[in-house]
This record gives structure tokens, sequence and C-alpha cells, in this order.
């Protein structure tokens, strides 16, 4: 069975800039898994972020932004701000209609 | 603007039954791939299952293949998910999303609950 990893939690200041990444136990994360990132905020349905490895979703502000670094699909926010603390999720695409979400990283802006 | 409005939630016993429906506007249902995504309470994201723009294919996560079942009506913009032999284990919010040209969750319903409990 595949695991996506997370980091289960992060911490940034104010200001600063994090990566979060999101990993394949069965090896590497490639643009063909159509790496894709999620914000969700406790109570409310998720919004999405990056789709595509490195394509930002409308409204989404410039300061959020995807890639592949070295074998791992990277979310990286820079200037962060408290409204960016709660949780990220990102999901690969297996093939066959077939998807596996991370368990989320919650980040700590202080 | 893009409304996707999920309904049918509420509370069964195990090995019980639900359907859930989501209602889609704002776009063109019949063009767009579409999932359920769920969430147990106080854990992450869990794919369910997808479902083409033209029903012709369908696929579920392991934990929900043979219990649950996909299934759209492009004529009324609704998507389904009849969900039987439910276990407590199926307790969480139920997302409808719609998908994107890159596979992504492209927008996403407010969510609905189930509750499996004797």
């Amino acid at each position: 069975q595949t695991v996506v990893t997370q980091e289960p939690s992060f911490s940034v200041s104010p200001g600063g800039t994090v990566t979060l990444t999101c990993g394949l136990s069965a090896g590497s994360v490639y643009t063909t898994h159509y790496p894709s990132w999620y914000q969700q905020t406790p109570g409310q349905a998720p919004r999405t972020l990056i789709y595509n490895t490195n394509s930002r979703s409308s409204g989404v502000p410039d300061r959020f932004s995807g890639s592949i670094l070295g074998n791992k699909a990277a979310l990286t926010i820079t200037g962060a701000q408290s409204d960016d603390e709660c949780d990220y999720y990102c999901v690969v695409y297996l093939g066959s209609g077939s998807w596996v979400f991370g368990g989320g990283t919650k980040l700590t802006v202080l | 603007e893009v409304q996707l409005l999920e309904s049918g939630g509420g509370s069964v016993q195990p090995g019980g039954s639900l359907r859930l429906s989501c209602a889609a506007s704002g776009f063109t249902f019949s063009s767009s791939g579409m999932s359920w995504v769920r969430q147990a309470p106080g854990k992450g994201l869990e794919w369910v299952s997808s479902v083409s723009s033209n029903a012709a294919v369908t696929a579920y996560a392991d934990s929900v293949e043979g219990r649950f079942t996909i299934s759209r009506d492009n004529s009324k913009n609704m998507l389904f998910l009849q969900m039987n032999s439910l276990r407590a284990e199926d307790t969480a919010v139920y997302y409808c999303a719609r998908r994107g040209g890159s596979s992504e969750f492209l927008n996403w319903g407010q969510g609905v609950l189930v509750t499996v409990s004797s």
C-alpha cells in the first residue's frame, strides 16, 4: 500500500519562509503524479493552493509556490503570515483513477 | 460561481446504509470528473472514490471497495455515493470535489457528516 509522507508539524516565524514536503513510500514523487496542495482551516473545507506540481489555483497569492525538490513534491510559503497557520495536505495521483493524500502538516506561525 | 452542495448525511448503525448526494452548479458538470474525499474527526483527508465525466470509469480506495458505489446523473448535475455495510471507521465528513484538468481537486463542497455508531 502506497503511503504519502508529510511532516506532521512545522513552525515558521512571521515573514519567514518554509518548505513543506510530500514524499512517497514507494519511491520518488514525479510530475507525472500531478502533486497538488490544499490548505485547510479548522471546520472548513479544503482550499486548493497548487496543482500539477507548480500551478497556482485561482486567487492564490504568489507567496505560495510548488516544486519538486529531490525526490519529493514541495510547497514553499514565503513571507509567512498569521493567516497561514493551518493544515496543509498534499495528494498524488497514482493512476487508474486513484489518489493518495498525505497525512497533513500542521503549520504554526510564531 | 461553482457550487457543490452535499446532502444525505446522518447517523446510522454499523452495517447500515446511506446515500450521499452532491448537487453541482456553476460549471459544465458533464465535462468534469468528480470525487468523494472524507475526513474522520481530527484526522487527515482520505480519497474515497472517483468517477469520470461520462461515468465510464470509477475507482475506489481499498478501504471502501466493494461497499461503496459512486454514480452520477449528468442530466441533473448530481453526484452520488451509495454507502453499504457501514463501519465505525467510516465516520467522517464527506466532501464532494470537482476534478480539474490536471487531476487536482479543483472545487470542494462544504461537506456532510456521516456518523456510524450503535
